[in-house]
C-alpha cells in the first residue's frame, strides 16, 4: 500500500487566494482525519470523517476553512480567502481499526 | 476527558546512552496509548502502542515504552541512542471505554536530539 498520499506538497499563495487540499486515505480506514501543525500550537486537529461523514469540525478556526470527503479515497481542505497565519502543516490521517494513525507527508502552505 | 503530558520540549542524549522520553496521561476509562516519530519535513509516524496486556511494549526502531497505571505513565525508551534517533516525539492517548472518544489527543511533542 502506497500509504496515505497528500497533495500538494508544497503550496506558496497570496493572501486572499483559494487553497485545496488533497488527500487519499489508505484503503479500507474508515476514519480521516485533518491535523494542522506549527511551532506555536503544535498538532491541531481540524476536522474527522467516519465512512465519509464529517462528526467533529469543532477543530476548524474559521468558516474560511472547509472540509469534504466524497468517497471512501478522497479528501480536500479548502481555505477560502487564505491569510498569513494560515501558513502551516497541514495533515491527513486515517485509521485503521486498532487506532493507530497513518498520516501522509504534509501539505506545506505559505500564505504571503 | 482524556489528556496527555510530555513534560519535557527537548531531551538530550549522547549517541551509545540509554534515553527516555516522558509521558503521562489521563482518560476515565481504560488507556489506549500511542507513540510517534516524525523526522524533519516527514508526516508522523506509528512507533508503538498498548492496548491491554504486558506492560512492556517493543516498537519500531528498538524502541520500546513501558505501561504504568499507577503512575499514569508510558515512557519511550530504548537502551542505546544513535544519532538518526533524533527526532520529534509525539505520544497519544484515547479512552478505550465503551462510548469514550475514539479520537486520540496528542502531546506537544518532546525533540529528542542524540548527540555523537
Amino acid at each position: 500500500d502506497a500509504g496515505v498520499i497528500q497533495s500538494p506538497r508544497h503550496e506558496v499563495t497570496e493572501m486572499g487566494q483559494e487553497v485545496t487540499l488533497r488527500c487519499k486515505p489508505i484503503s479500507g480506514h474508515d476514519y480521516l482525519f485533518w491535523y494542522r501543525q506549527t511551532m506555536m500550537r503544535g498538532l491541531e486537529l481540524l476536522i474527522y470523517f467516519n465512512n465519509n461523514v464529517p462528526i467533529d469540525d469543532s477543530g476548524m478556526p474559521e468558516d474560511r476553512f472547509s472540509a469534504k470527503m466524497p468517497n471512501a479515497s478522497f479528501s480536500t481542505l479548502k481555505i477560502q480567502p487564505s491569510e498569513p497565519r494560515d501558513s502551516a502543516v497541514y495533515f491527513c490521517a486515517s485509521r485503521t481499526g486498532t487506532g493507530e494513525l497513518f498520516f501522509g507527508e504534509g501539505s506545506r502552505l505559505t500564505v504571503l | 476527558a482524556q489528556s496527555v503530558a510530555q513534560p519535557e520540549d527537548q531531551v538530550n542524549v549522547a549517541e551509545g546512552n540509554p534515553l527516555t522520553v516522558k509521558c503521562t496521561y489521563s482518560v476515565s476509562g481504560n488507556p489506549y496509548l500511542f507513540w510517534y516519530v516524525q523526522y524533519p519535513n516527514r508526516g508522523l509516524q506509528f512507533l508503538l502502542k498498548y492496548i491491554t496486556g504486558d506492560n512492556l511494549v517493543k516498537g519500531s526502531y528498538g524502541f520500546e515504552a513501558e505501561f504504568n497505571k499507577s503512575q499514569t505513565s508510558f515512557h519511550l525508551k530504548k537502551p542505546s541512542a544513535l544519532v538518526s534517533d533524533s527526532a520529534l516525539y509525539f505520544c497519544a492517548v484515547r479512552d478505550g471505554a465503551s462510548g469514550g472518544s475514539y479520537i486520540p489527543t496528542f502531546g506537544r511533542g518532546t525533540s529528542l536530539i542524540v548527540h555523537p
